[in-house]
């Protein structure tokens, strides 16, 4: 079984630009979560999408923004990029919600250097 | 905000058993603990996770203290591919499933 697929997995941008990621979450899975891990630090929670519906929000601006597509992909979208947007965005996802307690599957990340 | 504490770094001899702990002392009732690594800007990989007692899976243990303010990630004899950054977390679960990260315990295995 194919795991969670991102792309494109490196990306350059220059500030001002807008991006979009996407991912496929593995087969079966409903919840798909995307987390930004700038170089040094921990991933950071952006959002969590289940059933197409936002179900949590972490701190970031409103220049990002995500969808969940009906087959469960799913895109994360940064408008009017900024240097410190570069980043490894990960996406990860789930079998369920607040009454899962599964594990959480990590994708390999899309890498956005921001010149 | 990070909920929890990791040394930021440890050596462990290869061949000996990996003992990372982490402080959670604000962690609520409902919450869980995961363990995560990350070898190299990969992807985080799943190792175990607990919510009031001990567990064992093929990959390590995990001991939670009884008040469960903190817990101990055992790999049990650590080999040179379990270099990575390790990540203790709490899932918060009352909005979403919320995973916070610290920053990790970067453990190097030592020939």
């Amino acid at each position: 079984d194919a795991g969670v697929t991102q792309s494109p997995t490196h990306l350059i941008k220059t500030r001002g630009q807008h991006v979009t990621l996407r991912c496929s979450p593995i087969s079966g899975h409903k919840s798909v979560s995307w987390y930004q891990q700038v170089l040094g630090q921990g991933p950071q929670f952006i959002f969590q999408y289940y059933e197409k519906e936002e179900r949590g929000r972490g701190n970031f601006p409103d220049r990002f923004s995500a969808r969940q597509f009906p087959n469960y992909s799913s895109e994360l979208n940064v408008n009017a990029l900024l240097l410190g947007d570069s980043a490894l965005y990960l996406c990860a996802s789930s079998s369920g919600l607040e009454s899962w307690t599964g594990e959480l599957f990590f994708g390999e990340g899309s890498r956005l250097t921001v010149l | 905000d990070a909920k929890t504490t990791q040394p930021p770094s440890m050596d462990c001899a290869e061949g000996r058993a990996a003992n990372l702990p982490c402080n959670h002392s604000t962690i609520s009732g409902n919450e869980y603990v995961y363990w995560y690594r990350q070898i190299h800007s990969q992807g985080p990989q799943y190792i175990i996770h607990g919510l009031k007692n001990n567990e064992t899976n093929e990959m390590a243990s995990l001991i939670i203290t009884e008040d469960r303010k903190s817990s101990t990630l055992i790999l049990p004899h650590a080999t040179l591919r379990d270099t990575a950054v390790y990540y203790c977390i709490v899932r918060v679960t009352n909005t979403g499933n919320q995973f916070y990260f610290g920053t990790g315990t970067s453990l190097t295995v030592i020939p």
